[in-house]
């Protein structure tokens, strides 16, 4: 099994919502990633879990949060975002992390649209 | 110096044909070279991938060539198919951050 999958597929908030997305793997991996990609323009990395510990932070506003429960889930909760958040944001796990060559498997995205 | 450039930004190909893009860099230490491919509503995926001691590398269909002193690569795809209508990322990545850097993307579409 190499699927990640992503909740919800598809989310419109206002900005004084709070809302969280979910992000879940089974294979095992250790090592998982968000990235923010807006439309015709590349992934670009918000955020790195390694065993569970923050090990990367893009200098992601603080109006984005990630959180991992576990080495299956990863979310990233959302609160007073701005309409040029609206984006397609992916989940990505990769073996361990420790290695920029390792695979990374990305999830469906959820698309956001903030208002 | 961490960017990578690609080219072109959109291409079409007759079915059967050969779609090449193109990539290059400016920063030696990338080591590692990798191209995603993405579909409408999916993320993307890796593709292939090369190292800077090899000058070529082919899987299936796919190609990549890497030329180290000219600091460019490039995927061609042969036999293209309509099913290989993508968004296609090229990559690479410093040893020193391990982070990937990614290309601005070329839409490919394969005429049936």
């Amino acid at each position: 099994d190499t699927e990640v999958t992503q909740t919800p597929k598809h989310l419109v908030m206002g900005m004084t919502n709070k809302k969280s997305l979910k992000c879940e793997q089974h294979m095992g991996h250790r090592a998982m990633y968000w990235y923010k990609q807006k439309a015709k323009k590349p992934p670009e990395l918000m955020f790195v879990y390694s065993y569970e510990k923050l090990s990367i932070n893009e200098s992601v506003p603080s109006r984005f949060s990630p959180e991992c429960p576990n080495s299956s889930l990863l979310n990233l909760h959302l609160h007073a975002l701005q309409p040029e958040d609206s984006a397609l944001y992916l989940c990505a796990s990769s073996q361990t992390g420790t290695s920029v060559e390792e695979t990374q498997y990305f999830g469906p995205g959820t698309r956001l649209l903030v208002l | 110096q961490q960017q990578v450039k690609q080219s072109p930004q959109s291409l079409i190909v007759q079915k059967g044909g050969i779609s090449i893009i193109n990539c290059a860099y400016e920063n030696t230490a990338f080591d590692y070279f990798p191209w995603y491919q993405q579909f409408p509503g999916k993320g993307p995926a890796l593709l292939i991938a090369i190292r800077p001691d090899v000058s070529e590398k082919k899987e299936g269909r796919f190609t990549i060539s890497f030329n180290k002193s000219a600091k460019q690569f490039s995927l061609h795809i042969m036999d293209s198919q309509p099913g290989d209508s993508a968004t296609y990322f090229c990559a690479a990545s410093d040893p020193r951050d391990d982070k990937i850097i990614f290309g601005k993307g070329t839409r490919l579409h394969i005429l049936p």
